[in-house]
């Protein structure tokens, strides 16, 4: 039973273009969502979070898109630069399941120079 | 300010012994989670503590067990080894349970069972 998904697990963007991940739910009940950034050998780096109550949240370069009716959000980097190059995780949190994080299994992104 | 660390970085282990992984949470953090990564998936949320106390717990079998000191870092162990237990442990500290505080994970323990 998968609630977070993550259909793409490859992602091959060309610098200075726009990245665009995307994520899919299936619990209702998830009321907070975060993209992780993880390079190999390191643990995962917050990146950004978005709360269910909004639809958009904006953070540099980077702004994540809720669209609660399709349970769907989204993860822009705009422009995309090379040291972006990592694997991104979409994660979602629910109060009634003590706010563990239920994570997708990830997006391999390559931005090519 | 220091961050999320995780000791040993690599361990290795034989089926049926017992194993215990070590965290220290980020200053003011009073909450850990830990995490199981096998490869080419995402975390899975094994358990978390709460200013010393449990505050929920995954799909693990209770070998998988835990504790918070009052200096709010963490371990985790695991008894009875089994081969599937080989992966990627990860901890992660916030400043509260909620889920509106972003958890801050270390770069992990790999745990390989022979």
């Amino acid at each position: 039973d998968q609630q977070v998904k993550q259909n793409s697990p490859s992602l091959s963007v060309q610098e200075g273009r726009i990245s665009i991940l995307n994520c899919d739910y299936t619990n209702s009940m998830f009321d907070y969502f975060l993209w992780y950034k993880k390079y190999p050998a390191e643990g995962p780096t917050f990146l950004i979070s978005i709360s269910s109550i909004k639809d958009k949240n904006e953070d540099g370069r980077f702004t994540v898109f809720l669209n609660k009716s399709a349970k769907h959000l989204s993860l822009h980097i705009v422009p995309s630069q090379p040291g972006d190059s990592a694997v991104y995780f979409c994660a979602a949190s629910a109060m009634d399941s003590s706010y563990k994080l239920i994570f997708g299994s990830g997006t391999r992104l390559l931005v090519r120079p | 300010e220091t961050g999320v660390t995780q000791s040993p970085t690599h361990l290795i282990k034989t089926r049926g012994q017992q194993v215990t992984l070590r965290c220290s949470s980020q200053s003011g953090h009073n909450t850990v989670s830990w995490y199981q990564q096998a490869l080419g998936q995402g975390p899975q949320f094994i358990f978390q503590y709460y200013r010393e106390e449990e505050n929920g717990r995954g799909n693990f079998p209770p070998r998988f067990s835990g504790l918070q000191f009052p200096n709010y870092s963490s371990e985790l162990n695991v008894n009875a080894l089994e081969l599937d237990d080989s992966a990627l442990y990860l901890c992660a500290s916030s400043l509260a349970p909620q889920g509106n505080q972003p958890q801050h994970f270390g770069d992990g323990t790999r745990l390989s069972i022979l």
